[in-house]
């Protein structure tokens, strides 16, 4: 079965750092672009951040620029968020998701989702 | 950058087509997906490249995109379908852009 399975989220303070981590089955990270996507209390989806298939090529929304670095480990099958300088507006459920691809080509979206993991900013 | 517009809320009585909008400068010329979220769960894919669903999405659901709009239409609407929908596209300003939502009312 894929899954995803997001972990690392929990309170911290305003200025502070947190590691979110994706763990992925049923499938390999080395064949698959991710996303990070966040969506803030009583908000909508925003998207955060992305790695290709290989590691070469990451891409970050403007508010994630300097702050956030994504980055996987192909071993354990496993991607990261590593989200330093925290906000409040950073507040939000993260999610983890896979990006479709159609025999190797890319259309732009997330077939597969986890069940997120909470990141609260406050002091 | 690039932004898809979504009404905040639909209404449709069961059994009847709901339609959720999205607009965006050109989005014809994008490939638009939808997602389906419900409260305390994670999205779901429902419609990708403009109209293919995913194994497993009923055919009641269905996409269309052309000029400024596209369009998620849901036949025979029932009660589960009730729930937040998201429209995304991707455009080299503001890659893998959402919609801001859409409340699915099924009254």
């Amino acid at each position: 079965e894929v899954q995803l399975v997001e972990s690392g989220g929990g309170l911290v303070q305003p200025g502070g750092s947190l590691r979110l981590s994706c763990a992925a089955s049923g499938f390999t990270l080395s064949s698959y672009w991710m996303h990070w996507v966040r969506q803030a209390p009583g908000k909508g989806l925003v998207w955060v951040s992305r790695i290709n298939s290989d590691g070469s090529s990451t891409n970050y929304a403007d508010s994630a620029k300097g702050r956030f670095t994504i980055s996987r480990d192909i071993a354990k099958n496993t991607v990261y968020m590593q989200m330093n300088s925290l906000r409040a507006e950073d507040t939000a459920v993260y999610y983890c998701a896979r990006e479709g691809e159609d025999n190797g080509n890319y259309y732009y979206y997330m077939d597969v989702w986890g069940k997120g993991t909470t990141v609260t900013v406050s002091s | 950058s690039y932004e898809l517009t979504q009404p905040p809320s639909v209404s449709v009585s069961p059994g009847q087509t709901a339609s959720i909008t999205c607009s965006g400068d050109k989005v014809g010329d994008k490939y638009v997906c939808w997602y389906q979220q419900k409260p305390g769960q994670s999205p779901l894919l429902v419609i990708y490249q403009d109209d293919k669903r995913p194994s497993g999405i009923p055919e009641r659901f269905s996409g269309s995109n052309s000029g400024n709009t596209a369009t998620l239409t849901i036949s025979g609407t029932q009660a589960i379908d009730e729930a937040d929908y998201y429209c995304q596209a991707w455009d080299i300003s503001t890659p893998w852009v959402f919609g801001g939502g859409t409340k699915l009312t099924v009254l």
